[in-house]
């Protein structure tokens, strides 16, 4: 079964400092990976995807993430915290091999500091 | 382009009564999802489909039915409401592996 832990509900960085949220997984098969962010009273909306190919991934906003297999993790960053990015953050993962279900994480919730 | 539309946006219920949550998605998805979101548990899959008339149990399916009669809906049934399925509920929809679910708004339900 997949399955994906998230560290830290709740991560607080001042304005202009580097984002880091961590997601590790488990799988038995190659994961595609996704990361999703909720703004209060909104749906999810995607940021990045890693599916094949290249490890690093660009998403919107500025975020990426870097999916390595020896340590299962695909930890999302930004170089500098915007204020606008404060929201709620989720890690997923899927696979060919999954019955096609998208398993979510607990969350992170991103506080801006001014 | 309305993507995933949810009805109704709030509900509230008495323990015991019944209701269905409507998913719609106008993308010609073949995979669609209900989840179950609650505070500091993330999202969690309730059921799920892959293509019209075809359903599957997820992470926490007791006490929910559903039906998938055409492709482009998605219905959440509740029997029987008890308190403990007070919570936001999103629908998902998506061609289908490795590509992205597009969620709806959600659905807030309280059950007194």
């Amino acid at each position: 079964a997949q399955s994906v832990t998230q560290l830290g509900s709740h991560v607080s960085v001042s304005e202009g400092a580097l984002v880091l949220l961590r997601c590790n997984y488990s799988s038995s098969v190659p994961p595609y990976l996704f990361w999703y962010v909720q703004y209060p009273n909104q749906g999810l909306q995607l940021l990045l995807k890693y599916t094949t190919g290249a490890t690093l991934v660009k998403g919107i906003n500025g975020f990426e993430a870097e999916f390595k297999k020896s340590e299962t993790s695909f930890h999302l960053t930004k170089p500098s915290a915007h204020m606008s990015d404060a929201a709620e953050y989720f890690c997923a993962v899927s696979s060919y091999s999954s019955a096609s279900k998208i398993i979510f994480g607990s969350g992170t919730r991103l506080s801006i500091r001014p | 382009n309305a993507g995933v539309t949810q009805t109704p946006k709030f509900r509230v219920l008495k323990t015991g009564q019944s209701m269905t949550l409507l998913c719609a998605q106008d993308m010609n998805h073949e995979y669609m999802y209900w989840y179950r979101q609650d505070p500091g548990m993330g999202l969690r899959l309730i059921h799920y489909s892959v293509g019209e008339g075809t359903t599957a149990k997820g992470e926490v399916p007791d006490g929910y039915n559903v039906s998938r009669l055409k492709k482009q809906n998605f219905l959440l049934g509740l029997e029987s409401a008890a308190p403990s399925q007070t919570s936001v509920y999103f629908c998902a929809s998506r061609t289908g592996p490795p590509a992205e679910a597009f969620f709806g708004q959600g659905t807030r339900l309280t059950v007194v």
